[in-house]
């Protein structure tokens, strides 16, 4: 059993599409990171979460955490071939504990 | 700047074997982390030592997984009799201080068992 659903696991888009990704739990989680990962690569942090309800922009990206800090959603805007990749959300348990989601895997078409 | 490296970058090896997977963190960082990644997952975490110890190993599967820190630098994962079922990319990360500190991730190493 999965802790952190995403949703979908895969979407192909065309550029300039906008597009949501979903991170559910039914678990809370002291805060939730959104990762980045290119193939061959390790995960790259895009940004952290901690607070209910908190928002955060980071250009095209926008990262929201559910007010109960058990689900997140990442929104992009005006899509590009460069945003395409896989996308993992994951809960921290405690202190150092990350508990990952199974990943979405997103293509840009140009 | 380094980040974190792994070697060997490729592991391909018999069922029955034993290998060892090795990780050197950012300068400094006291905490490291493995995970393990499956095809089409995400990573599951195995182990946190902080320091020296091992400050959480409730991750790792069974007990032909094992992994040391001995100088609070290198970490060495250590599989014995692999299994098929082991194949995967073996991430490492470390932090500055584990305690909700940014993890910074190796590029892995996959592990192929035949």
């Amino acid at each position: 059993t999965q802790l952190l659903e995403q949703s979908p696991q895969f979407l192909s888009i065309q550029e300039g599409e906008n597009l949501t990704v979903y991170c559910n739990s039914s678990s809370v989680f002291s805060s939730l990171q959104w990762y980045r990962q290119e193939p061959g690569e390790g995960p790259v942090l895009l940004v952290t979460v901690v607070t209910g309800g908190e928002v955060k922009k980071l250009k095209r990206l926008t990262f929201q955490f559910g007010d109960a800090r058990k689900d997140s959603s990442l929104h992009i805007t005006a899509a590009q071939p460069g945003d395409t990749g896989l996308y993992l959300c994951a809960g921290a348990l405690g202190a150092q504990k990350l508990v990952f989601g199974q990943g979405t895997r997103l293509t840009i078409n140009p | 700047g380094a980040g974190v490296s792994q070697t060997p970058s490729n592991k391909v090896t018999e069922k029955g074997k034993y290998v060892e997977l090795r990780c050197d963190p950012i300068s400094g960082h006291t905490a490291l982390y493995w995970y393990r990644q499956s095809l089409g997952q995400g990573p599951e975490f195995l182990i946190y030592f902080q320091g020296t110890g091992a400050a959480d190993d409730s991750g790792l599967p069974n007990d032909r997984f094992f992994a040391v820190r001995p100088e609070g630098s290198v970490s060495t994962l250590k599989i014995q009799r692999t299994e098929r079922g082991d194949s995967a990319v073996y991430l490492c990360a470390s932090s500055s201080r584990g305690r909700g500190d940014t993890q910074y991730f190796g590029p892995g190493t996959r592990l192929t068992v035949l």
